[in-house]
Parts: structure tokens; sequence; C-alpha cells
């Protein structure tokens, strides 16, 4: 099976500038989670898309937005970009279930790099 | 916010010996995962540990969890340059759908 796989690998933007990132799951996989990777803040969730819904939301502004598609696939879009955007985006996957909780694995795929200049 | 603090937050190693890479965290949660990511590239999976699980293996890789103590362990067994990368755990808190990331080890294994 392809892993998850995110389009596209890097960009750079300017400040005020919108961005879409995408992230393509793997088969099957019908959860959709989004992370930032900052040195100064680490890792942190942004989002969960499962069902064309999102189901949990981290503690990031309204500027950071996502949504899912039919087939599962995903977008993430980040609007008036700032410098502290700069940071690697990662998607994950996961079979996942429409229960509450889980224990399923998640598997990310290699990253998108967004620089703000 | 980060949960989980690792410790240590950097450990250097020679080629052939064991690593272990600690982690806390402080809510309840339902599992605890390990990943490991070379050079700011993508997450790999490395093993997933229930809460009601107390010991996993696979392959060079044990992993304990003491829910009683909210603690983790991870053991590398006999280590390989290949292992350089940073590792993470990451708890999935009762209730919450999202993983929360610890702040990570970065081992380096010396040939």
């Amino acid at each position: 099976k392809a892993g998850v796989t995110q389009t596209p690998r890097y960009l750079i933007k300017t400040r005020g500038q919108q961005v879409t990132l995408s992230c393509s799951p793997i088969s099957g996989h019908r959860s959709v989670s989004w992370y930032q990777q900052t040195p100064g803040q680490g890792l942190q969730f942004l989002f969960e898309y499962f069902s064309e819904t999102q189901r949990n939301k981290g503690n990031f502004p309204g500027r950071f937005s996502g949504r899912q598609f039919s087939n599962s696939r995903s977008e993430m879009n980040v609007s008036t970009l700032e410098l502290g955007d700069s940071a690697l985006y990662l998607c994950a996957s996961s079979l996942a279930t429409s229960g509450r909780t889980r224990t399923d694995t998640q598997y990310f795929g290699p990253g998108t790099r967004l620089t703000v200049l | 916010s980060q949960q989980g603090e690792e410790d240590p937050q950097a450990l250097s190693i020679q080629e052939g010996e064991n690593a272990t890479m600690n982690c806390s965290y402080k809510t309840s949660i339902n599992n605890l995962q390990w990943y490991r990511q070379n050079s700011g590239r993508g997450l790999v999976h490395l093993i997933l540990i229930r809460s009601n699980e107390r010991e996993k293996h696979s392959g060079r890789l044990r992993v304990t969890l003491d829910t009683s103590k909210k603690s983790s362990s991870l053991l590398i067994t006999a280590s390989r340059a290949a292992d350089t990368a940073s590792y993470f755990c990451a708890t999935e808190d009762t209730g919450r759908r999202a993983l929360t990331f610890g702040s990570g080890t970065r081992l380096q294994v010396q040939p």
C-alpha cells in the first residue's frame, strides 16, 4: 500500500498570503489529522477529520482551517500568513472508527515545509 | 501544548550499546505511541502500547508503560548508526482523538 502523501513538499510564501496544503491518506483510512511542528513549540495537533467532518480541533487561531473530501483526501488552509507559521506541517491517517476514542495507529506523511518570509 | 517530557533531551552512544529513553505524561491515556523522526522528515511509527499493557516488544525495541507513575520507557537494544534520529512519545488522551507529543530525545549512535 502506498503511504500518506503530502503536496507540496516545500513552500515559500510571504506574510499576508494564504496557503493550501494537501494530504492523501493511505487507501482505506478514513481519519486524517494535521500537526504543526516548530523548533519552539514542538509537535502540536491542529485538527482531525473523519468522514468529511471535523471531529477534533487543537488550540490554533481561526486562520487555520481544513476540510476533507469524500475520498478521504484532506486539505489544510492557512490564511493571512504570519512569520510564526513557518513550520513543518504533518498529516497523519488512520483507520479510525466512528467511536469516541480509538487505539489505532496514526501513519504520518513526509510533511510540507512552509517558510513564511 | 506538549504533555510529555522526555528524558534525556539528547543521548550519544556507540554502536552496539543499548539506548533508553523515558517519557512522562500528565493525564489519563488510551494508549502511548513512540515515533522516530529523521532530520525533520515525517514521523515513523515504532510501537503502540495500550493503557492496560505493561510491556511490549518489537524487534530490537522494548517499551514499558507504568500508568501509576504516568511514565513510559523505550529501550533500543544493540543500537546501529541507522538508529540516529529523534524519538518522540505521543499519548492519546482519554476521550480526545488527538496525539499529544513529548519534546523528543535526539539519539546519536556513533559507528
